[in-house]
């Protein structure tokens, strides 16, 4: 069974560009979880999706940031106008359909992303 | 709000001897309570959860963990310690399970080094 696949694993953007993370979640996982973690820090929520749908976006930064999750393909975490401040390592995760055994999440590898 | 506290920064060990990362969590209602390991550049891999039941958890690579209620403690042990555990480790915490309430919060890390 494939984990949680993310992609890229190392991404580069200067200040002031776009920068798009992927996630594909397991198979036959529905919700979707974006973490970050800073240099020194833990992971901080960001955002829980399920397919074309937001649950809690309580920890998304309220400009520049985004995340989706389609009916069809990845989960996409986008960034607009990248800042030094952005460079972190972003973990997806992902968990079975609520009802069944949704307590446990499952992470990728994350991306790391630098903004120079 | 719900939060974790690992109070060290790095437990130093000796192979062979026993191991142990404390945690402490704050959570209204029944917490759900996790670790999870971190090997370098690599993403969280799940160890064990606490949701109900025994309050002492087994969980993978000979890790077990043990909920106290009273002390609103979670910490993390391993009678023999081998040097392939030396990584980061994460505890985290989320509140009663209801539609929407998947947010994990964890808490900084605990760098174990095993000493061989």
């Amino acid at each position: 069974n494939a984990g949680v696949m993310q992609n890229p694993r190392h991404l580069v953007r200067r200040r002031g560009q776009e920068a798009r993370l992927r996630c594909s979640p397991m198979k036959g996982h529905s919700h979707v979880y974006w973490y970050r973690q800073l240099p020194e820090e833990g992971l901080k929520f960001m955002v829980y999706l399920q397919k074309e749908n937001i649950i809690d976006e309580s920890g998304m930064p309220k400009e520049r940031f985004s995340a989706e999750f389609p009916k069809e393909g990845p989960s996409i975490l986008r960034i607009q106008q990248v800042v030094r401040g952005d460079s972190a390592a972003y973990f997806c995760a992902s968990s079975p359909p609520w009802g069944t055994s949704t307590d446990t999440q499952y992470f990728g590898p994350g991306t790391r992303l630098t903004v120079l | 709000a719900q939060s974790v506290a690992q109070p060290e920064d790095q437990v130093n060990v000796a192979e062979g001897n026993p191991l142990t990362v404390k945690c402490t969590y704050s959570v209204s209602g029944n917490p759900y309570l996790f670790w999870y390991v971190q090997y370098p550049n690599r993403g969280l891999q799940f160890l064990l959860k606490y949701i109900t039941g025994d309050n002492l958890v087994k969980g993978s690579y000979g890790f077990e963990a043990e909920f106290n209620k009273s002390q609103t403690s979670f910490h993390l042990k391993k009678p023999s310690a081998l040097v392939s555990d030396s990584a980061l480790y994460f505890c985290a915490v989320r509140g009663p399970s209801y539609y929407g309430n998947n947010r994990l919060a964890f808490g900084k890390g605990n760098q174990v080094v095993v000493i061989p």
